[in-house]
């Protein structure tokens, strides 16, 4: 069974800093891209970054970049988040999913939320 | 970057109707577009792939349509579960990776 289960959300004041984790199980974690999406309150979904399979290429929103860096380690099926100087916007629920360029994002996690405030 | 636009923002309707959803991109995304579905609370799931392919397990009232710019999720026949916001998203190419603006489906 595939499971992707997020982690490391919380309350955090505004330039603080916070690292999410999705550990993968159930599939073949290294063969595909993932992403970060997510959902503030009251808003649609918004893609966040994404990183290959191999962990060389990554990308991120223009909301985040600059601030937010994504990574995975393939040795342990995890991926991970590190958000540094954390704005108010930035509160949301946080999903990974196998999201990537060509991909389908067929497997998510349930999220981890995020509140940005002082 | 390609933007997505999602028609109508909003819409209700009656159990057995037919539903329809559409996703203009700013740009060509070939077939490379997805349909999700998103109830408060849960993970969002997938139901169409590559514009028109539905995802195994995905009941198949749902169905999509288009390529290039123009792309359509249908609903053939309402059902009450299907009260749900609905996304179209593209993987066309190197990211972002842009969603629409979501559908909101109720029940009348």
């Amino acid at each position: 069974e595939v499971q992707l289960l997020e982690s490391g959300g919380g309350l955090v004041q505004p330039g603080g800093s916070l690292r999410l984790s999705c550990a993968a199980s159930g599939f073949a974690f290294s063969n595909y891209a993932m992403s970060w999406v997510r959902q503030a309150p009251g808003k649609g979904l918004e893609w966040v970054s994404a990183i290959s399979g191999n962990g060389e290429k990554t990308f991120h929103a223009v909301s985040v970049k600059g601030r937010f860096t994504i990574s995975r380690d393939n040795s342990k099926n995890t991926l991970y988040l590190q958000m540094n100087s954390l704005r108010a916007e930035d509160t949301a629920l946080y999903y990974c999913a196998n999201l990537g360029s060509f991909g389908r994002g067929d497997y998510w996690g349930q999220g981890t939320l995020v509140t940005v405030s002082s | 970057d390609v933007h997505l636009t999602q028609s109508p923002s909003s819409l209700s309707a009656s159990v057995g109707d037919r539903v329809t959803i559409t996703c203009r991109a700013s740009q060509t995304v070939s077939t490379y577009l997805n349909w999700f579905q998103h109830k408060s609370g849960k993970a969002p799931e997938l139901l169409i792939y590559a514009a028109s392919t539905l995802q195994s397990g995905v009941p198949s009232r749902f169905s999509g349509s288009g390529s290039g710019t123009d792309f359509t999720l249908t609903i053939s026949s309402l059902q009450p579960e299907d009260s749900a916001t609905y996304y179209c998203q593209h993987t066309y190419g190197a990211p972002p990776l842009t969603f629409g603006g979501g559908t909101k489906v109720e029940i009348k």
